[in-house]
Parts: structure tokens; sequence; C-alpha cells
């Protein structure tokens, strides 16, 4: 079964800390995996997808095949960082996603 | 570019009732997804229109359904609705459907059932 499953609900650091979100994926195929981001009181939107490989707003994910996992992590968090985090995958042909559950991340000043 | 809207924000309605929610895509994509966000979950998959035809289906009974219009804008219907059913309800629009393609969310519709 396609399934992502996202273990920390909250995870809170101090200003200019290091973050990691986890994120483990299930599926048989070659799914592509994405970061979307919800900050307060605005939608639900993109962060970054692996096949970029691109490094936004300084966070960067690696897709790792063989732990089939797909962590975000950036050197210094800041406090507009502060946000509900969920990953996602879709799988072959269609842009269908599959979401975790979420995990908030509070930067604290 | 006008982006992904939904419409009405918020909603209340009784177990039993029918609902009809909205979503205008946004310019020039021609694919619709709807998903259900319950308290405290990520959003889960409904199903999606493409090109006014229903591409794809999760894991929701058949009295959840929709439509998709010629301009692309959809509905989401739920008839004989159950307490589960309040969630936001979001709905995405994409330019083709295709594996790697960005979804563009609206803001969502709250719906409340009592």
């Amino acid at each position: 079964a396609q399934r992502v499953t996202q273990p920390e609900k909250l995870l809170s650091v101090f200003k200019g800390a290091p973050v990691e979100l986890k994120c483990n994926y299930s599926y048989s195929g070659s799914p592509e995996l994405f970061w979307y981001v919800q900050y307060s009181r605005q939608r639900l939107q993109l962060l970054l997808r692996h096949i970029s490989r691109e490094s936004i707003k300084g966070f960067t994910a690696d897709l790792n095949k063989g732990e089939t996992s797909f962590h975000l992590k950036k050197p210094f968090a800041q406090e507009e960082d502060s946000a509900m985090y969920y990953c996602a995958l879709s799988s072959y042909n269609t842009d269908k996603l599959i979401f975790g559950t979420g995990t908030r991340l509070q930067v604290f000043p | 570019e006008t982006g992904v809207t939904q419409s009405p924000t918020h909603l209340i309605k009784t177990r039993g009732q029918q609902v009809t929610l909205r979503c205008s895509s946004q310019s020039g994509h021609n694919t619709v997804s709807w998903y259900q966000q319950a308290l405290g979950q990520g959003p889960q998959f409904i199903f999606q229109y493409y090109r006014e035809e229903e591409n794809g289906r999760g894991n929701f009974p058949p009295r959840f359904s929709g439509l998709q219009f010629p301009n692309y804008s959809s509905e989401l219907n739920v008839n004989a609705l159950e307490l589960d059913d309040s969630a936001l309800y979001l709905c995405a629009s994409s330019l083709g459907g295709n594996q790697g393609d960005t979804q563009y969310f609206g803001p969502g519709t709250r719906l409340t059932v009592l």
C-alpha cells in the first residue's frame, strides 16, 4: 500500500538551529516526492520536489530510495519557517497526492 | 494569473443533508483534484477530474460525487451527510494530471456536520 509517514507531529527549535523534518514512504514503484508547506492563514503550497533537486528558502530534501526516506533539512532555521509541513508522494502516471499527517515546525526567537 | 478559488468558505449542515462545494481552477489548468482534510490529518484524495471526466478516485463512498464543467471549474457533492464528513475540503488544480505536475491548492471549504 502507498503510504507516507511523518513521525513527528511537532518539532520545536530555536532560531539558527538546524532542522530536519522526517518523512518515510511506502511505494513499490518510482514515486515523485514533494514537500508542501502551509503558513499561518495561508493555503497549502508546494515547497519543493525531489526531481527538481533545488533549494527553496534554504530547505533541501534528498530522496533515499534505500531507506525510502525524503527528509527535509535546513541548516539554520528562521522564525518565518514556522509552519505546517506535509510530505507527499504521487505515483506513476498521476499527480494524485498521498500526504503524510504533517509536522508542525515552531521556530523560537 | 488567477489562483484557485473555492466557495463557500464555511458551511454548517445537519446529518442526512446534501452539500455542494465549488472550485474554480487556476487559469490554464484542466485538471481538478479534491481532498478531504480531517482535523489533525493530512489531506486525503477524494477524486480527480481531467477535461470533464473522472480520472481517479480515492477510498470514498459513492455518496461523494463530482462534476467538472467545460471551463474546468468543478463541484464536489456529498449526499446523506454523516458527522465524520466534518472536515476541510480542498480543491487543487494542475496542468495535466501527470506525475510530477504541481498542484495548486485553494483556501478550502470548512464543512461542519451537526
